[in-house]
This record gives C-alpha cells, structure tokens and sequence, in this order.
C-alpha cells in the first residue's frame, strides 16, 4: 500500500523559512516524479511544484518560483520543499502527491496534508 | 482566477446523473491529459480519473472522464449522498511548464 507522510509544516513569521518533507513507503520511489500541491484555507487545489524521478528535472508554479526549491533523496525515499521568504499567502496545507506511473503530473496517492501558516 | 475553468457549483437528485465541466486551452487541455480529483471535506484530494478517461482501480464505473479538444467532462451517474464534495480538474500546461487546476466545483446531491 502507498503511504505518504508530510512533516515539517508549523506556524513560521514572514520572510522565514520551513522545510517540509514527505516520506513515501509502498512503491518504488525512485521510479515516479513527485509533486508538492497546495490549498489555502477555504480555496482551491494549487500545484506548487514537481520533481522527475532522478531529481535532473525540476518545474515550479510562478507564485513560488524564486523562493521554493524541491528536491529528493531516492535512498531515503523523502521527498523536500524548501520554503524560503515566506509570504501570508503561502498559507496552506501542503500535500505531496505521487502522480500515475509514466507521468508527471499530479497524484494518483496523496499524503494527509501538512499546514503551514505565515503570520506575525 | 484559475487557469482551468469549472462550474463553480452542480447540483442533482439521488440516483441522477450530473456532468462537470472543465475548460482549459490548447496549452493545456487541449494539449495534455486531463485529470479529476474528489476532496470530500477534510480530506486529501483522490484521483478519480486520469488520462481523460481511465479509472484507477477501486473507483466505481458510475464515474467517468471524457475529452474534446480543449474540454474535458467528468459525469457521474446513480448519484449518492456521500458523492457530496468538491470536484477538480487538472492539467500539465506546456506552456507554462506548470500543473494547473481548476477552480473546483461543489456538488450538491439534493
């Protein structure tokens, strides 16, 4: 069975920084991209970034772009977001997201959330 | 203002028949799969459909995914009171390089 597991999220003030991860059991992880999607309080689903599986190739959402750098370390099936200069509207709970095999986009698993708040 | 365009509500009977819609552009939609998601409240987000219209296993065949040029339809049928939730549509956007989403539609089974 698929499990994903986000940690890392917190209450942190503008302009500082959290480094979320997502620890994955149950399928290969080195063989699938990996995404991180967001969802502020009471809004929609936003794609935040995504990773290929041997981490050469990296794509990010323009709201993020700059400040957030995701990455993975396939010998401990982890996958990170490196949030820096954090903004109130960064305020979300963060999922990681496994997307179908051959794909790059978005999750056919999904882990539970982690929120993080920016606020003074 | 979301990429993706959906309804931002739908709403039917038990036992009806609804679709949603998902309008996107030849970047997106029109170029790449189409996905949908199901987010009951509290909850992650669960993949539907993928691919247009492929199931993954475990989701009912009363669901269902369909593609026309830049616009994609989710329809479920025999609608159930726990099919109350938020639906979403999402896309990889080649010319942004960049996953999108539309803004999601609450389905109310009245």
């Amino acid at each position: 069975e698929v499990q994903l597991l986000e940690s890392g999220g917190g209450l942190v003030q503008p302009g500082g920084s959290l480094r979320l991860s997502c620890s994955a059991s149950g399928f290969i992880f080195s063989d699938y991209a990996m995404n991180w999607v967001r969802q502020a309080p009471g809004k929609g689903l936003e794609w935040v970034s995504v990773i290929t599986d041997s981490g050469g190739t990296t794509h990010y959402a323009d709201s993020v772009k700059g400040r957030f750098t995701i990455s993975r370390d396939n010998s401990k099936n982890t996958l990170f977001l490196q949030m820096n200069s954090l903004r109130a509207e960064d305020t979300a709970v963060y999922y990681c997201a496994k997307p179908p095999a051959d794909r790059l986009f978005v999750g056919d698993s999904w882990g539970q959330g982690t929120l993080v708040t920016v606020s003074s | 203002q979301s990429v993706l365009t959906q309804p931002p509500s739908v709403s039917a009977a038990p036992g009806q028949k609804v679709t949603i819609s998902c309008s996107g552009s030849s970047s997106n939609t029109g170029a790449n799969y189409v996905s949908w998601y199901q987010q009951l409240p509290g909850t992650a987000p669960k993949l539907l459909i993928y691919d247009n219209n492929k199931r993954p296993s475990g989701i009912p065949d009363r669901f269902s995914g369909s593609k026309s040029g830049t616009a994609a339809t989710l329809g479920i049928t025999g609608l159930q009171t726990g099919d109350e939730a938020d639906y979403y549509c999402g896309s990889w956007d080649s010319s942004l390089s960049a996953g999108v989403f539309g803004g999601g539609t609450k389905l109310t089974v009245l």
